[in-house]
């Protein structure tokens, strides 16, 4: 079955320290993989997506994930986090076994930032 | 140039009321989605518009419709709302069914009592 996993559910980070949120995923096929952001009180913004070509993928606010195929991974990072950083991301992947343009989404990382 | 809106913002309804959450779209998508959101679970489909005339099904439909009312509004309906569904409700718009790359609204948030 396909799956996606977030490992993390909350991670606290000081700010300027880097951070690295944690995604795996379970697919047949090589997926499309998304991160999104969600700040509070907001819809979902997309950070960064990869769907082929150069495993290393920048993206807004600083962000860049790297695809690694033989550990299912597309671990996000940012080098120095900012106290506007803290929100919830979310990894998704497709597409799915029916090959339309539908997201599976993991179950999210919540990312506190200290002073 | 707004995106994707949804009203309401917020919502309480009793056990067995009905309601729709309205959303609409500015940026001529073809395929809109509604998802919901609960803690621990990330988000879940629940019903998808590849194009304008047509619905189907996602991971979560029972208790729900839609309908796709035009090009630009894709609502969903709770007919008999139940505490279960109390959730955050996205709606989501991409250009076509081939494209991956999904644009949100700001969410409802459902509260059933």
């Amino acid at each position: 079955a396909q799956s996606v996993t977030q490992p993390d559910i909350h991670i606290t980070v000081s700010e300027g320290a880097s951070l690295e949120l944690r995604c795996n995923y379970s697919y047949g096929a090589t997926p499309y993989l998304f991160w999104y952001v969600q700040s509070p009180g907001q819809g979902l913004q997309l950070l960064l997506k990869y769907f082929s070509g150069d495993t290393l993928v920048q993206g807004i606010k600083g962000f860049e994930a790297e695809f690694k195929r033989s550990q299912s991974s597309f671990n996000l990072r940012k080098p120095s986090v900012h106290w506007s950083d803290a929100a919830e991301y979310f990894c998704a992947v497709g597409p799915g076994t029916d090959s339309w343009g539908k997201l599976q989404f993991g179950a999210g990382t919540q990312v506190v930032v200290t002073p | 140039n707004a995106g994707v809106t949804q009203t309401p913002k917020f919502q309480v309804l009793k056990t067995g009321q009905s309601m729709t959450l309205q959303c609409a779209q500015d940026m001529n998508h073809n395929s809109m989605y509604w998802y919901r959101q609960d803690p621990g679970m990330g988000l879940r489909l629940i019903y998808y518009s590849a194009s304008e005339g047509t619905t189907d099904k996602g991971e979560v439909p029972n208790g729900y419709n839609v309908s796709r009312l035009n090009k630009r509004e894709f609502s969903l309906r709770l007919e008999s709302a139940a505490p279960s569904q109390t959730s955050v409700y996205f709606c989501a718009s991409s250009r076509d069914r081939g494209s991956y790359v999904q644009y949100f609204g700001p969410g409802t948030r459902l509260t059933v009592t």
